[in-house]
Protein backbone atom coordinates (compact mmCIF):
# COMPACT_ATOMS: atom_id res chain seq x y z
CA UNK A 1 0.00 0.00 0.00
CA UNK A 2 0.88 3.74 0.18
CA UNK A 3 2.39 4.05 -3.63
CA UNK A 4 2.46 7.65 -4.98
CA UNK A 5 2.95 7.45 -8.98
CA UNK A 6 4.38 10.92 -11.12
CA UNK A 7 3.66 11.66 -14.50
CA UNK A 8 5.44 12.06 -16.90
CA UNK A 9 8.89 10.06 -15.61
CA UNK A 10 10.78 12.43 -17.85
CA UNK A 11 10.11 15.09 -19.96
CA UNK A 12 12.31 17.66 -22.73
CA UNK A 13 10.67 20.69 -23.68
CA UNK A 14 11.82 23.77 -25.42
CA UNK A 15 12.83 27.41 -23.24
CA UNK A 16 9.31 28.83 -22.95
CA UNK A 17 6.97 26.65 -22.66
CA UNK A 18 4.64 25.14 -19.76
CA UNK A 19 5.29 21.92 -18.49
CA UNK A 20 2.48 20.23 -16.22
CA UNK A 21 3.50 17.28 -13.79
CA UNK A 22 1.01 14.92 -11.91
CA UNK A 23 1.52 13.46 -8.54
CA UNK A 24 -1.02 10.83 -7.39
CA UNK A 25 -1.60 9.00 -4.32
CA UNK A 26 -2.83 5.61 -6.11
CA UNK A 27 -4.29 3.61 -2.79
CA UNK A 28 -4.88 6.48 -0.03
CA UNK A 29 -5.82 9.54 0.39
CA UNK A 30 -3.71 12.07 0.67
CA UNK A 31 -4.66 15.09 2.61
CA UNK A 32 -1.51 16.70 2.25
CA UNK A 33 1.26 16.70 -0.55
CA UNK A 34 4.53 17.67 -0.85
CA UNK A 35 6.88 19.16 -4.15
CA UNK A 36 10.54 18.79 -3.93
CA UNK A 37 13.21 19.62 -6.17
CA UNK A 38 16.47 18.16 -6.49
CA UNK A 39 19.72 19.62 -8.45
CA UNK A 40 22.56 17.50 -9.46
CA UNK A 41 24.45 16.45 -6.08
CA UNK A 42 22.33 17.99 -4.30
CA UNK A 43 19.62 17.46 -1.65
CA UNK A 44 16.07 17.34 -1.78
CA UNK A 45 14.50 21.00 -1.14
CA UNK A 46 10.66 21.01 -0.51
CA UNK A 47 9.52 23.82 -2.91
CA UNK A 48 5.40 23.92 -1.35
CA UNK A 49 3.28 21.66 0.68
CA UNK A 50 0.12 21.63 -0.83
CA UNK A 51 -3.54 20.59 1.24
CA UNK A 52 -6.59 19.70 -0.74
CA UNK A 53 -8.93 22.49 -1.53
CA UNK A 54 -6.89 25.30 -0.13
CA UNK A 55 -4.36 27.19 -1.45
CA UNK A 56 -0.07 25.57 -1.27
CA UNK A 57 2.33 27.34 0.90
CA UNK A 58 5.47 27.96 -0.50
CA UNK A 59 9.24 28.06 0.75
CA UNK A 60 10.89 31.19 0.63
CA UNK A 61 12.39 31.57 -2.35
CA UNK A 62 10.14 29.14 -4.22
CA UNK A 63 7.96 31.48 -6.75
CA UNK A 64 4.60 30.66 -6.80
CA UNK A 65 3.57 32.37 -9.86
CA UNK A 66 6.60 30.03 -11.87
CA UNK A 67 5.37 26.87 -10.51
CA UNK A 68 1.78 26.51 -10.31
CA UNK A 69 0.50 23.99 -8.09
CA UNK A 70 -3.29 22.70 -7.47
CA UNK A 71 -4.63 19.96 -5.25
CA UNK A 72 -7.73 19.31 -6.39
CA UNK A 73 -8.91 16.36 -4.89
CA UNK A 74 -7.33 13.64 -2.25
CA UNK A 75 -5.43 11.77 -4.61
CA UNK A 76 -3.93 13.98 -7.21
CA UNK A 77 -1.52 17.13 -7.45
CA UNK A 78 -0.41 18.76 -10.06
CA UNK A 79 2.51 21.31 -10.60
CA UNK A 80 2.86 23.68 -13.33
CA UNK A 81 6.33 24.55 -14.44
CA UNK A 82 5.11 27.96 -16.28
CA UNK A 83 7.43 29.44 -19.15
CA UNK A 84 10.26 27.19 -18.19
CA UNK A 85 13.75 28.36 -18.48
CA UNK A 86 17.32 26.51 -18.28
CA UNK A 87 17.92 26.59 -15.05
CA UNK A 88 14.29 25.07 -14.20
CA UNK A 89 15.75 21.73 -15.25
CA UNK A 90 16.05 19.33 -12.15
CA UNK A 91 13.95 16.50 -10.91
CA UNK A 92 11.03 16.95 -9.17
CA UNK A 93 10.08 14.55 -6.82
CA UNK A 94 6.33 14.83 -4.94
CA UNK A 95 5.51 13.16 -1.67
CA UNK A 96 2.00 12.64 -0.40
CA UNK A 97 1.25 12.02 3.64
CA UNK A 98 -1.37 9.63 4.45
CA UNK A 99 -3.43 11.67 7.32
CA UNK A 100 -1.59 15.52 6.62
CA UNK A 101 -0.87 15.03 10.78
CA UNK A 102 2.46 16.97 11.79
CA UNK A 103 5.37 14.17 11.30
CA UNK A 104 3.15 11.86 9.79
CA UNK A 105 5.24 9.45 6.99
CA UNK A 106 5.67 10.91 3.75
CA UNK A 107 5.01 8.50 0.70
CA UNK A 108 7.56 9.57 -2.10
CA UNK A 109 6.55 9.08 -6.02
CA UNK A 110 9.26 7.87 -8.36
CA UNK A 111 10.22 11.72 -9.19
CA UNK A 112 9.45 13.59 -12.89
CA UNK A 113 12.99 14.42 -14.83
CA UNK A 114 12.25 18.01 -16.56
CA UNK A 115 15.04 19.36 -19.12
CA UNK A 116 14.40 22.68 -20.60
CA UNK A 117 16.33 23.14 -23.75
CA UNK B 1 17.05 26.77 10.77
CA UNK B 2 17.83 22.80 11.11
CA UNK B 3 20.77 21.46 8.96
CA UNK B 4 21.31 18.01 8.38
CA UNK B 5 25.12 16.79 7.53
CA UNK B 6 25.98 13.23 5.94
CA UNK B 7 29.36 11.47 6.47
CA UNK B 8 31.34 10.67 4.17
CA UNK B 9 29.56 12.15 1.10
CA UNK B 10 31.14 8.69 -0.99
CA UNK B 11 32.20 5.44 0.36
CA UNK B 12 33.26 2.33 -1.80
CA UNK B 13 33.60 -1.04 0.57
CA UNK B 14 34.35 -4.58 -1.12
CA UNK B 15 30.75 -6.85 -0.84
CA UNK B 16 30.22 -8.28 2.13
CA UNK B 17 31.72 -5.88 4.48
CA UNK B 18 29.52 -4.28 7.01
CA UNK B 19 29.52 -0.62 7.05
CA UNK B 20 27.95 2.52 9.00
CA UNK B 21 26.61 5.80 7.37
CA UNK B 22 26.25 8.76 9.62
CA UNK B 23 23.74 11.65 9.72
CA UNK B 24 24.20 14.75 12.01
CA UNK B 25 21.18 17.18 12.40
CA UNK B 26 21.57 20.64 14.69
CA UNK B 27 18.29 21.00 15.85
CA UNK B 28 17.49 18.29 18.10
CA UNK B 29 13.83 19.08 18.30
CA UNK B 30 12.64 16.45 15.93
CA UNK B 31 9.67 14.49 15.36
CA UNK B 32 11.26 11.72 13.56
CA UNK B 33 14.31 10.58 11.02
CA UNK B 34 14.07 8.60 8.55
CA UNK B 35 16.97 6.78 5.82
CA UNK B 36 15.69 7.04 2.11
CA UNK B 37 17.55 5.06 -0.62
CA UNK B 38 17.90 7.25 -4.15
CA UNK B 39 18.87 4.74 -7.27
CA UNK B 40 20.13 6.97 -9.92
CA UNK B 41 18.09 9.29 -11.53
CA UNK B 42 15.06 7.37 -9.53
CA UNK B 43 12.91 8.73 -6.53
CA UNK B 44 13.23 7.81 -2.74
CA UNK B 45 12.16 4.32 -1.19
CA UNK B 46 11.72 4.34 2.59
CA UNK B 47 13.95 2.06 4.47
CA UNK B 48 13.66 2.92 8.46
CA UNK B 49 12.08 5.52 10.10
CA UNK B 50 12.65 5.86 13.71
CA UNK B 51 10.51 8.13 16.01
CA UNK B 52 11.55 11.24 18.30
CA UNK B 53 11.27 8.64 21.10
CA UNK B 54 12.97 5.44 19.71
CA UNK B 55 16.86 4.50 20.19
CA UNK B 56 17.09 2.23 16.76
CA UNK B 57 14.59 0.12 14.08
CA UNK B 58 15.54 -2.40 12.40
CA UNK B 59 15.16 -4.07 9.42
CA UNK B 60 16.81 -6.88 7.15
CA UNK B 61 20.37 -6.25 7.01
CA UNK B 62 19.68 -2.75 8.09
CA UNK B 63 20.07 -1.30 11.53
CA UNK B 64 19.50 2.99 12.34
CA UNK B 65 19.89 4.27 15.54
CA UNK B 66 19.17 7.39 16.77
CA UNK B 67 20.47 9.78 19.66
CA UNK B 68 18.74 12.61 19.74
CA UNK B 69 20.20 14.77 22.17
CA UNK B 70 23.56 14.81 20.12
CA UNK B 71 21.90 15.10 17.13
CA UNK B 72 23.24 11.41 15.76
CA UNK B 73 21.82 9.23 13.54
CA UNK B 74 23.76 6.28 12.20
CA UNK B 75 22.79 3.34 9.56
CA UNK B 76 24.20 0.42 9.95
CA UNK B 77 24.18 -2.21 6.94
CA UNK B 78 25.50 -5.80 7.34
CA UNK B 79 27.06 -7.94 4.96
CA UNK B 80 26.62 -5.79 2.17
CA UNK B 81 25.93 -6.41 -1.56
CA UNK B 82 26.03 -5.03 -4.84
CA UNK B 83 22.76 -4.12 -4.86
CA UNK B 84 23.05 -2.16 -2.11
CA UNK B 85 25.23 0.52 -4.25
CA UNK B 86 22.80 3.58 -3.96
CA UNK B 87 22.55 7.29 -2.64
CA UNK B 88 21.29 6.92 0.97
CA UNK B 89 19.54 10.18 2.36
CA UNK B 90 18.81 10.83 5.72
CA UNK B 91 15.73 13.03 6.55
CA UNK B 92 14.45 14.68 9.92
CA UNK B 93 11.37 15.89 10.53
CA UNK B 94 10.78 18.84 12.82
CA UNK B 95 8.52 18.92 15.78
CA UNK B 96 5.57 21.06 14.61
CA UNK B 97 6.73 20.89 10.76
CA UNK B 98 5.39 19.14 8.22
CA UNK B 99 9.15 19.61 6.69
CA UNK B 100 11.34 17.07 5.97
CA UNK B 101 15.03 18.48 5.50
CA UNK B 102 17.62 16.35 4.02
CA UNK B 103 21.20 15.92 3.92
CA UNK B 104 22.88 15.78 0.77
CA UNK B 105 23.01 11.97 1.05
CA UNK B 106 25.80 9.03 0.90
CA UNK B 107 26.88 7.22 -2.39
CA UNK B 108 27.81 3.99 -1.79
CA UNK B 109 29.32 1.32 -4.26
CA UNK B 110 29.69 -2.06 -3.30
CA UNK B 111 32.14 -3.66 -5.38
CA UNK B 112 31.73 -7.53 -6.67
Amino acid sequence: GAVVSQHPSRVICKSGTSVKIECRSLDFQATTMFWYRQFPKQSLMLMATSNEGSKATYEQGVEKDKFLINHASLTLSTLTVTSAHPEDSSFYICSASLAGGLGETQYFGPGTRLLVL
Amino acid sequence: KQEVTQIPAALSVPEGENLVLNCSFTDSAIYNLQWFRQDPGKGLTSLLLIQSSQREQTSGRLNASLDKSSGRSTLYIAASQPGDSATYLCAVSGAGSYQLTFGKGTKLSVIP
